[in-house]
């Protein structure tokens, strides 16, 4: 079975800073995808950004990024020139890949509530 | 919008009563998914339905139970209701990509 670990419960940042959340699983599969989701106060699941684990360039998606460490099985979030509406429970999620059938279920994990402040 | 709707936003119940709880996914999407995110247990993986038959199958009580129908749509039912079955209730949906987009949930509490 898939884990995901979330070491951070809270975390803070000064707006136009930048912050890194971090988040680690455990798989024997070699082909899956790894997400970043956050929830607002609205309670919302929105998608932030996607990794493939077979490709080794790191995704990007406008201030969002992530280092993808393969072989150490970490997958974190770099949140660059944070903005007050970033404020938000933010999950990182796992996903394996089946050739044929079999279910796409995400393992997430606990979450990190980020806080940006003026 | 993710385009996934959910209805109703909120659900009040008493305990061992049933409720049912309706997604609609995204145009084009053939796989929903089930999700139920309470505070002791985080966010679970219920079951996923891929047009109109079941793919995959969480930690789902015998109590709740799902389908799919034709048109697309997928109903949850929950039934002889816990006070511990009070959370919030995510359907989402996917295509090909695999990646899941999420309805804005149903909130149910149970008395």
């Amino acid at each position: 079975a898939q884990t995901v670990t979330q070491s951070q419960p809270e975390m803070s940042v000064q707006e136009a800073e930048t912050v890194t959340l971090s988040c680690t699983y455990d798989t024997s599969e070699s082909n899956y995808y790894l997400f970043w989701y956050k929830q607002p106060p609205s309670r919302q699941m929105i998608l932030v950004i996607r990794q493939e684990a077979y490709k080794q360039q790191n995704a990007t998606e406008n201030r969002f990024s992530v280092n993808f460490q393969k072989a150490a099985k970490s997958f974190s979030l770099k949140i660059s020139d944070s903005q007050l509406g970033d404020t938000a429970m933010y999950f990182c999620a796992f996903m394996r890949v089946w050739v044929t059938g079999g279910g796409n279920k995400l393992t997430f994990g606990t979450g990190t509530q980020l806080k940006v402040e003026l | 919008d993710s385009g996934v709707t959910q209805t109703p936003k909120h659900l009040i119940t008493a305990t061992g009563q049933r409720v049912t709880l309706r997604c609609s996914p995204r145009s084009g999407d053939l796989s929903v998914y089930w999700y139920q995110q309470s505070l002791d247990q985080g966010l679970q993986f219920l079951i996923q339905y891929y047009n109109g038959e079941e793919r995959a199958k969480g930690n789902i009580l015998e109590r709740f139970s799902a389908q799919q129908f034709p048109d697309l749509h997928s109903e949850l039912n929950l039934s002889s209701l816990e006070l511990g079955d009070s959370a919030l209730y995510f359907c989402a949906s996917s295509s090909r990509t695999d990646t899941q987009y999420f309805g804005p949930g149903t909130r149910l509490t149970v008395l």
